[in-house]
């Protein structure tokens, strides 16, 4: 267990939908990120927040979005979805928040399957 | 932005030999490498990482190294075991904009008995 907590674990739902997935990163970390994987294109990174703002954007779509709120959970909205928005959603969370690296721990992630 | 390639992308062993996974990216200033392991269905966890200013590291079966002028580094396991199947995946972190991870393509390493 990483300490990162997401919900659903399952949505399943249709297209032109939206959702939103939840996620409660580690105690004491400050960064949280959201990464997208599907068989085609791996792991992509989306999003990173840092005590609420956001500090660095990946390829994430106009119909995706993001926040991070006081209590530092973020959630991610997917609207308008489309079949090819079917995948796994995970999110991270570290300590540090600059290009010094360091590890990122994973949830368990959230599958998204659109019909 | 960061590019990062990974190979190979399947990998079959047989029990207590070798395996090597190799990595290259693009840009110069990149200066953190974690390499990631993810078996089918769970959420990737980090097995070994390294930084710039460092050439390799090694932690009891697992090694990395890195040629920062190559931009190329690569995880080493050695005698490998059933339970080092799994899919690895290395990574990249560029300095400025938050700490976003690029990562490979993913290997697919297969144990055999």
């Amino acid at each position: 267990d990483s300490g990162v907590t997401q919900t659903p674990k399952h949505l399943i739902t249709a297209t032109g939908q939206r959702v939103t997935l939840r996620c409660s990163p580690r105690s004491g970390d400050l960064s949280v990120y959201w990464y997208q994987q599907s068989l085609d294109q791996g792991l992509q990174f989306l999003i990173q927040y840092y005590n609420g703002e956001e500090r660095a954007k990946g390829n994430i779509l106009e119909r995706f979005s993001a926040q991070q709120f006081p209590d530092l959970h973020s959630e991610l909205n997917l609207s308008s979805l489309e079949l090819g928005d079917s995948a796994l959603y995970f999110c991270a969370s570290s300590v540090q928040t600059s290009g010094g690296g360091g590890e990122q721990f994973f949830g368990p992630g959230t599958r998204l399957t659109v019909l | 932005g960061e590019n990062v390639e990974q190979h190979p992308s399947t990998l079959s062993v047989q029990e207590g030999d070798s395996a090597v996974i190799k990595c290259t990216y693009s840009d110069s200033a990149s200066n953190y490498f974690p390499w990631y392991k993810q078996e089918l269905g769970k959420r990737p966890q980090l097995i070994i990482d390294i930084r710039s200013n460092v050439g390799e590291k090694k932690d009891q079966r697992i090694a990395v190294t890195l040629n920062k002028t190559a931009k190329h580094f690569s995880l080493h396991i050695t005698e490998t075991q059933p339970e080092d199947s799994a899919v690895y995946f290395c990574a990249a972190t560029t300095p400025g904009g938050g700490n976003k991870l690029t990562f490979g393509t993913g290997t697919q390493l297969k144990v055999e008995l």
